[in-house]
């Protein structure tokens, strides 16, 4: 099952404004990932994070990971349409190589 | 550039019948991975391998299903005597074995419909 608690589980926002959800786990991970789905479609890695602290930006798009190992946060600044989908956050843990999802943050956003 | 590919994209099969995905990963990949979802829920991990090697299996991955990667390039995934319970999202990864090992790349993934 699921280790991995994503919040919020849905966001309706307007056209223009920040956004910001997170992932919060029990156990500590090595890595944290973040992802975008649009329907039909497989997920696309957005970033990847592989330090306690460590903030990454990619474009409009900023993440941390968390100082306790166990959680990880996702910005999304001045959203536009094609920022809507579902954003999953992805942890690896010890030396384990498969990535454990959370259940996903869906966005939508009204022009 | 290429990415990972799957094929087919959406299968219709009735149930009790066997099905067959096909992955094939980014070109200089070592590892492959299979995950399945289902709706509302984020992906969840089946197997992966190294190279031909299937280092890991996921408990759900009943003796119904069997994975191969047979030259270490393309692999397969076969669901035996399928269920209606089968029914979802078999998506692939791959990703290098060094440097940025923990970054997945996935496919487009393939749809099951089991009736």
């Amino acid at each position: 099952g699921q280790q991995l608690n994503q919040s919020p589980q849905s966001m309706f926002i307007q056209e223009g404004e920040d956004v910001s959800m997170n992932c919060t786990s029990s156990s500590i991970f090595n890595t944290w990932l973040w992802y975008k789905q649009d329907p039909g479609e497989g997920p696309v890695l957005l970033i990847a994070l592989y330090k306690a602290g460590e903030l990454t930006s990619n474009g409009r798009l900023t993440a941390q990971f968390g100082i306790t190992r166990k959680d990880s946060f996702l910005n999304i600044s001045a959203s536009i349409p094609s920022d809507v989908g579902i954003y999953f956050c992805a942890g690896q843990r010890g030396g384990a190589q498969k990535l454990v999802f959370g259940q996903g943050t869906r966005l939508t956003i009204n022009p | 550039d290429t990415g990972v590919s799957q094929d087919p994209r959406h299968k219709i099969t009735k149930r009790g019948q066997n099905v067959t995905f096909r992955c094939d990963p980014i070109s200089e990949h070592n590892r492959l991975y299979w995950y399945r979802q289902t709706l509302g829920q984020g992906p969840e991990f089946l197997t992966y391998f190294q190279n031909e090697a299937q280092l890991e299996k996921s408990r759900l991955l009943s003796d119904r299903f069997s994975a191969e990667r047979p030259k270490g390039s393309f692999s397969t995934l076969e669901i035996q005597r399928t269920e209606q319970g089968d029914s979802a999202m078999y998506l692939c990864a791959s990703s290098p074995v060094a440097g940025r090992r923990y970054e997945q790349y996935f496919g487009p993934g393939t749809r099951l419909t089991v009736t």
